[in-house]
């Protein structure tokens, strides 16, 4: 695609749900990154796909946390048993290799926990 | 934690006026980048300042990086009221030959630009 796709933007669930968010990156980039941005912590980074694999999970927060990429693309990040403080915009963001150079972020999904 | 620390964390200018916003960080860094956030969501680019460079230019950017001082600035020239946005530093740290768009974001500076 021209962008980063991400979906839903918008999604209100209530504590304890599962979650999933979705993730199409640039067609042919090979590097995949989720973040989190909420007011209290700024922007962190998640987790880091190149293809398939995840060599860097070091930002996800707690094992509810998990994502996975099949087939070199579409990525999802899954929360289970949301909780209040997951409340935040999760941000994907895509780049075409190895080299940490500039990174192509989606518009993000708003996820609200009530 | 964040490896940049930016200020000032608002500015507030007219429209013409140059805006200059500043960055820190912590540890050896493989390059430092400069993004711009519009309404809260999807982060846009703007340049790319390697660990051997000093000074970059882009249209009416200008980014320097003094990394003996482990410090950036970010100058925009002749503000327009579309330049309202929040600004975010982000370093591309050393990773001992492992390289990948792990990026620590600073705390970002809010600029309106008034017309």
């Amino acid at each position: 695609g021209a962008g980063v796709s991400q979906s839903p933007s918008n999604k209100v669930t209530e504590k304890g749900k599962d979650v999933e968010l979705r993730c199409d990156p640039i067609s042919g980039h090979t590097a995949l990154y989720w973040y989190r941005q909420s007011l209290g912590q700024g922007l962190e980074f998640l987790i880091y796909f190149q293809g398939n694999s995840a060599p860097d999970k070091s930002g996800l927060p707690s094992d509810r946390f998990s994502a996975e990429r099949t087939g070199g693309s579409v990525s999802t990040l899954t929360i289970q048993r949301t909780q209040q403080e997951d409340s935040a915009v999760y941000l994907c963001a895509s780049s075409s290799g190895y080299s940490n150079e500039k990174l192509f972020f989606g518009s993000g999904t708003q996820l609200s926990v009530l | 934690s964040q490896q940049g620390e930016e200020d000032p964390q608002a500015l507030s200018i007219q429209e013409g006026e140059n805006a200059t916003m500043n960055c820190s960080y912590k540890t050896s860094i493989n390059n430092l980048q400069w993004y711009r956030q519009n309404s809260g969501r999807g982060l846009v680019h703007l340049i790319l300042i390697r660990s051997n460079e000093r000074e970059k230019h882009s249209g009416r950017l200008r980014v320097t990086l003094d990394t003996s001082k482990k410090s950036s600035s970010l100058l925009i020239t002749a503000s327009r009221a579309a330049d309202t946005a929040s600004y975010f530093c982000a370093t591309a740290l050393n990773a001992g030959g492992t390289s990948y768009g792990k990026l620590t974001f600073g705390q970002g500076t809010i600029l309106t630009v008034h017309p």
